[in-house]
């Protein structure tokens, strides 16, 4: 069984800084991936960036990075130099790298980001 | 990653009807799986889909309420029956080739 764990409601944030949005997660399953989506007001899911459990060094795609802690079971989303159109709900999830529960995502509360001007 | 078309991309149905939701993958995919949202809430597998078998069905999700249609590798259908307020939600697909890729939604209201 998988869960993950959002714990900020909401988050705000002034244009240009730095903001972390916290996930921890809790998973039986030996090899996994954690995942972050971004949902704007439209509701369409927009993958941001990947961990996979056995990946040595934390992930990074352009302004967002994974902050994964894996004795913590900590996989924190760090968006750099924020903007506004990064206001969004924004969602961690996790799945079983293989096996039978493969493709199936486990998602959490999510959090919303509001970027001020 | 895949690209996928889900529509329609909202609705406005009366209580008591369906509304078919369908997704096309621009590629062959084994596993469909289609997901809801519900108002302010997370996302919530309903089922899992694969062509020439039956879906399974995650907890409190039943077949008569969210029949599912997967007739080849690239396609797929949701029927919400029988609606009442209540299924108002976000209706998403995904699959997983090269990635988790979701569609881009149906937001259904039931009036």
């Amino acid at each position: 069984a998988q869960k993950i764990t959002q714990t900020q409601p909401g988050m705000f944030v002034q244009e240009k800084e730095a903001v972390t949005l916290d996930c921890t997660y809790d998973t039986s399953d030996q090899s996994y991936g954690l995942f972050w989506y971004k949902q704007p007001s439209s509701g369409e899911m927009i993958f941001l960036i990947y961990q996979g459990s056995y990946d040595e060094q934390n992930a990074t795609e352009g302004r967002y990075s994974l902050n994964f802690q894996k004795a913590r079971k900590s996989a924190n989303l760090v968006i750099s130099a924020s903007q506004l159109g990064d206001s969004a709900m924004y969602f961690c999830a996790t799945g079983n790298a293989g096996g039978t529960s493969y493709g199936k995502l486990t998602f959490g509360q999510g959090t919303i980001l509001t970027v001020h001007p | 990653s895949a690209v996928i078309s889900q529509k329609p991309s909202r609705d406005i149905c009366q209580r008591g009807t369906s509304l078919t939701i369908q997704c096309q993958v621009d590629s062959q995919v084994t596993m469909m799986f289609w997901y809801r949202q519900q108002p302010g809430q997370s996302l919530t597998l309903i089922a899992t889909a694969n062509q020439g078998s039956e879906a399974t069905y995650e907890s409190g999700f039943v077949i008569d309420k969210f029949p599912i249609s997967r007739p080849n590798l690239t396609f797929s259908t949701l029927t919400v029956s029988n609606m009442s307020p209540e299924d108002s939600s976000i209706y998403l697909c995904s699959v997983t080739r090269d990635g988790y890729t979701f569609g881009s939604g149906t937001r259904l209201t039931v009036v």
